[in-house]
């Protein structure tokens, strides 16, 4: 089945320590996006990519970065995460910007 | 700048009963979307149903439905005929053309059997 994947599910890192996020997608999309979830709040766009164009968010930390290798899969990196960086991060996809998204299982982020 | 907002932060229904979950949002655009997704406790957000502003006749899935009211600026969400697997949390969404997702808090929902 077509789908968007995310890995791992549940991450731990330490408090300043560089964390990798992955996402991969089978669909074929050209859009794919990164959100930041906090507990019991709405999902809020981080950045996306249209192919290999990458829009930032203007309120996004410099603190996140993202990397979009090929079309198949996008990362989020988070530099040096502190504590008020934990939360579920969703990768979604679309075909274009104007079509609906798809969203991955999300990972949730644990800094100590 | 757009708003979506989301009055009631809980709901609650019966089994095979009918629930309405609320949304208003706020616009000056003319041409958008309008979405309602629903994410089940540690799992992912899938799309309900989506929504035209162009479009008149109101969304249908299922047992899903909405109520658009564009003067208004609302978009409620009725599930008919409700199942414990319809418990999740619901976020209704607005996007202007070429604009990116504003999700509302969400309403969380919870199925009595």
């Amino acid at each position: 089945d077509a789908m968007v994947i995310q890995n791992p599910r549940y991450q731990v890192t330490q408090f300043g320590k560089p964390v990798t996020l992955s996402c991969s997608q089978t669909l074929n999309h050209n859009v794919m996006y990164w959100y930041q979830q906090k507990s019991s709040q709405a999902p809020k766009l981080l950045f996306h990519y249209y192919d290999k164009d990458f829009n930032n968010e203007a309120d996004t930390p410099d603190n996140f970065q993202s990397r979009r290798p090929n079309t198949s899969f996008c990362f989020l990196d988070i530099r040096s995460p502190g504590l008020g960086d934990a939360a579920m991060y969703l990768c979604a996809t679309s075909r274009g910007i104007e079509e609906t998204q798809y969203f991955g299982p999300g990972t949730r982020l644990l800094v100590l | 700048a757009q708003t979506v907002t989301q009055s009631q932060p809980e709901m609650s229904v019966q089994e095979a009963e009918t629930v309405t979950l609320s949304c208003t949002y706020d616009t000056s655009e003319s041409d958008y979307y309008l979405f309602w997704y629903k994410q089940p406790p540690s799992r992912q957000m899938i799309l309900v149903i989506r929504q035209e502003a162009y479009k008149q006749q109101n969304a249908t899935e299922n047992r899903f439905s909405v109520n658009f009211q564009k003067a208004a600026k609302s978009f409620s969400l009725k599930i008919s005929d409700s199942q414990l697997g319809d418990a999740a949390m619901y976020f209704c969404a607005y996007r202007r053309s070429q604009g990116n997702l504003i999700f509302g808090k969400g309403t969380k929902l919870s199925v009595k059997p």
